[in-house]
């Protein structure tokens, strides 16, 4: 089955410090990938995506490119601010596997001024 | 445009009793699916509803179903409820439900059972 791999958290920056959370996937198609993020007590709330092999998708400062030789999609960011600290998750949705999301577990990132 | 709205947002019940959560999906969206979210197992699927009919279901027990109106909102039912069951229960909607588009989630439902 489908599942997707991401690094422990909780992950702890300073502010203007660059930000990698590794993300690895297994699927058996040709899947679309997805960062999601959840702020305190919200919902979550999609950060950016890809939909096929060596697209970059970008959204707020952050991205993250499709790796299908590799099977990655790692979240970068140049410069985190204290108002990016979330929980970021990994997903992706196999293809014609509709709206049925497999997720990370998730990575608690806390940025400190 | 309204988001996606779930009620209630916090419910405690008791082991045994069976719960109802609601779910009002964007205007115009036809997709709506489920999750749970908890500490221990992260986010899991529950299942997907398009045009009043279920597309997808994921490894839970028969004690949770849902259905969708044709309305386009949807509910859950949990029947004989465990500890095990509380949980964040998130709805998320979409306009087609295809694999590359857009979840908008709603803020969940905080269920604790006791």
């Amino acid at each position: 089955g489908n599942s997707v791999t991401q690094m422990e958290g909780p992950v702890t920056l300073s502010e203007e410090a660059f930000l990698t959370i590794n993300c690895t996937y297994t699927a058996t198609g040709y899947p679309s990938l997805f960062w999601y993020v959840q702020y305190p007590g919200e919902g979550l709330q999609l950060l950016l995506k890809a939909t096929k092999a060596d697209d970059k998708g970008s959204n707020k400062g952050f991205e993250a490119t499709y790796r299908k030789e590799t099977t990655s999609f790692h979240l970068e960011k140049g410069s985190v601010q204290v108002s990016d600290s979330a929980v970021y998750f990994c997903a992706l949705i196999d293809s014609g596997g509709y709206q049925k999301v497999t997720f990370g577990t998730g990575t608690k990132l806390q940025v400190i001024p | 445009k309204a988001g996606v709205t779930q009620t209630p947002r916090y419910l405690i019940k008791t082991r045994g009793q069976q719960v109802t959560l609601s779910c009002s999906p964007i205007s115009g969206h036809r997709s709506v699916s489920w999750y749970q979210q908890t500490p221990g197992q992260g986010l899991q699927f529950l299942f997907e509803y398009f045009s009043e009919t279920q597309r997808n279901k994921g490894n839970f027990p028969g004690r949770f179903s849902g259905r969708q109106f044709s309305n386009s909102r949807s509910e859950m039912n949990v029947s004989t409820l465990e500890l095990g069951d509380s949980a964040l229960y998130l709805c998320a909607s979409s306009s087609q439900g295809g694999s590359n588009e857009k979840l908008f989630f709603g803020s969940g439902t905080q269920l604790s059972v006791l």
